[in-house]
């Protein structure tokens, strides 16, 4: 697997339910940052989470990451179909410079 | 607003045909990257810039070159020896410090450019 490799590829889930995404690394991280996509636009920061955090919270998303596993999931509470888009898994290198690996992105969509 | 703006939104390119992208920000980041984003994948760094007059290779720097004059400005052109330089092309910012308290990176809205 790639660093930065999100799971699953694809989700379709109905409006109300909740949504899960991991995201799988292989190096020691810095920290490591999730991006939501609406199609043929930008990437939006959505959280960022440091290495020595476990959780964080933002609105409805949750982040986790668990360090010893390398890896790392976003959930979406209570979703919406506005929350249809891909999302994205940053993750930046513990090491000097600017070395940031992004994976492949999970498609979520939601359906009202 | 701060933000990114990418110029044009789409662009079509001849082959043989150099072509120039245009992004600018007035976040006032120091950093500036330009990835590419080919469907089904993830982003690929080409090139990016920590200071006004310094720029370095990324992943997949042949075939594109940039520069870096001002600070709000970080242009790419896409060369005729990118041989496949059909994609999403997507700029971003960021302070210097990506992990800091406001880390994270500032994206433009994209430009696609097609080849005809």
């Amino acid at each position: 697997s790639q660093q930065g490799e999100e799971d699953p590829q694809a989700l379709s889930i109905q409006e109300g339910e909740n949504a899960t995404m991991n995201c799988s690394y292989k190096t020691s991280i810095n920290n490591l940052q999730w991006y939501r996509q609406n199609s043929g636009r930008g990437l939006v920061h959505l959280i960022l989470i440091r290495s020595n955090e476990r959780e964080k919270h933002s609105g409805r998303l949750r982040v986790t990451l668990d360090t010893s596993k390398k890896s790392s999931s976003l959930l979406i509470t209570a979703s919406r179909a506005a929350d249809t888009a891909s999302y994205f898994c940053a993750t930046v290198l513990n090491t000097g410079g600017f070395k940031t690996i992004f994976g492949a992105g999970t498609r979520l969509f939601v359906k009202a | 607003d701060g933000g990114i703006t990418q110029s044009p939104k789409y662009l079509f390119r001849k082959e043989g045909q150099n072509v120039t992208l245009s992004c600018e920000q007035n976040l006032n980041h120091d950093a500036m990257y330009w990835y590419r984003q080919d469907p089904g994948q993830g982003l690929r760094l080409i090139y990016y810039s920590q200071i006004v007059n310094d720029f370095q290779k990324g992943d997949i720097a042949e075939g594109y070159s940039v520069s870096r004059e001002k600070k709000e400005s970080f242009p790419l052109t896409v060369t005729s020896a990118q041989k496949n330089p059909t994609a999403f092309y997507l700029c971003a910012s960021s302070p210097k410090d990506r992990g800091g308290p406001g880390g994270g990176y500032t994206f433009g809205s994209g430009t696609r450019l097609t080849v005809v």
